[in-house]
């Protein structure tokens, strides 16, 4: 069981650029998050999946699109990069409502 | 105001001490409470979670929530090198959704 994974694990890219992040789970976890951490902050929520087919905006949208590929696969873009963007981002799988698996997270810096 | 607050710390401690760290929050709305512990680097991890009032205690650790004050706390007795770490206090609202306090960076120096 590899758990939440994620990929890059570290990315810089230029304003103006996109990106897609990219988060699977082997857990057949129906819900998926995707947070941004930045220092002093906590872990701040983007958007969410209840379940395949289905996704929810959090508290910090704008700028970002999310796809829930299929039951595992939960992908975050970023279609025009700007320097306020530049987090950690971390993906996170749950089975109910009392435990939230997350994954290493992605470092992004938006020069 | 947040509404999930927590002390950002550091917090340093030498070993063997006992560990207080502490958030309060501002929706009494709020059912299950939850503590995460991250290492350098990592993701998250759950370590606790509570539902109602009172203590849970898992090893060395212990959680306790206060509806009434709105208030969590978890302790760490005979706190070790390895407990170095940042901790978040979570906290579940509708759907499901974490609201998440900002994290207090531990140091226990050997």
């Amino acid at each position: 069981n590899a758990g939440v994974t994620q990929t890059p694990k570290f990315q810089v890219l230029k304003t103006g650029q996109s990106m897609t992040l990219q988060c699977a789970q082997d857990m057949n976890h129906n819900s998926m998050y995707w947070y941004r951490q930045d220092p002093g902050m906590g872990l701040r929520l983007i958007y969410y999946s209840a379940s395949e087919g289905t996704t929810d905006k959090g508290e910090v949208p704008n700028g970002y699109n999310v796809s829930r590929l299929n039951k595992r696969e939960f992908s975050l873009r970023l279609e025009s990069a700007a320097p306020s963007q530049t987090s950690v981002y971390f993906c996170a799988s749950c089975p109910n409502r009392d435990t939230q698996y997350f994954g290493p997270g992605t470092r992004l810096t938006v020069l | 105001q947040k509404e999930v607050e927590q002390d950002p710390g550091p917090l340093s401690v030498p070993e063997g001490a006992i560990v207080s760290l502490n958030c309060t929050y501002s929706n009494s709305a709020f059912q299950y409470f939850m503590w995460y512990r991250q290492y350098s680097r990592k993701g998250p991890e759950l370590l606790m979670y509570t539902y109602s009032s009172g203590n849970k205690e898992d090893g060395r650790f212990t959680a306790q929530v206060d509806k009434s004050s709105k208030y969590i706390s978890l302790f760490i007795r005979d706190s070790q090198p390895s407990d170095s770490a940042t901790y978040l206090c979570a906290i579940e609202g509708a759907g499901n959704m974490l609201t998440f306090g900002g994290g207090t960076r531990l140091m226990v120096k050997p």
